[in-house]
């Protein structure tokens, strides 16, 4: 099984606050993504990572920023949380076997509600 | 956009086989093929992989053909628990640092009926 966590499962939280999602991982994969997801509905790329100090934008602009200080660390902040983020955040990391075969390992998700 | 097209639902019934097919017509020598499996309020869990022909395990079998733009998963004598969303995956080579990213597209909505 994989060892990734996220932080909080859940979290409910007014308009204008700023929020942290964690994303731990312990298998010390060099790549991270977060990705957005409504009820219903598929998943969104928003950010990931290839390596500490090194992050990219996914296909899905999104309002978040996202830090890798460290390999097992990838946390993704909102500095403004308002109603249309309210959404599903799931973070992945991947074991890079070779180009273009990756196993993608996710967390639970971070359910996030705005009031 | 995801660089996968798979059809948005299928229904069966308990007990028999479901065969689901993914085309991806612009995939990469590089690239690999992998499945992912998706419950309601969980994130996605890896079902299978492959390059090229069929590959099986312990719960699906994965075929491509040698033209490798398409492939099938199949699920031999799907169960109520089989409901789920089922993605196909290729990977994309970010446009500035060249490295592979992975974007999912719909996905197929399996529904099991008893």
């Amino acid at each position: 099984e994989a060892d990734i966590y996220q932080t909080p499962r859940y979290l409910v939280i007014g308009t204008g606050k700023k929020i942290t999602l964690e994303c731990s991982q312990t298998m010390g994969h060099d790549k991270m993504y977060w990705y957005q997801q409504d009820p219903g509905m598929e998943l969104h790329l928003i950010h990931y990572s290839y390596g500490v100090n090194s992050t990219e934008k996914g296909d899905l602009s999104s309002e978040s920023t996202v830090s890798r200080i460290r390999t097992e660390h990838f946390p993704l902040t909102l500095e403004s949380a308002r109603p249309s983020h309210t959404s599903q955040y799931l973070c992945a990391s991947s074991e890079l076997r070779d180009a273009g075969n990756e196993k993608l390992f996710f967390g639970s998700g971070t359910q996030l509600s705005v009031l | 956009l995801a660089k996968t097209t798979q059809p948005i639902s299928m229904d069966s019934y308990e007990g028999q086989e479901v065969n689901i097919t993914c085309s991806h017509n612009n995939i990469a020598t590089n690239d690999y093929i992998t499945w992912y499996q998706q419950f309601p309020s969980q994130g996605p869990r890896f079902i299978i992989q492959g390059y090229k022909t069929k590959v099986t395990n312990e719960v699906a079998s994965l075929f491509i053909p040698a033209d490798r733009k398409s492939s099938t998963l199949s699920l031999p004598r799907v169960s109520l628990s089989d409901t789920a969303v089922y993605y196909c995956l290729v990977g994309d080579i970010g446009a500035t640092s060249g490295t592979y990213k992975y974007i999912f597209g719909t996905g197929t909505r399996l529904k099991v009926l008893a």
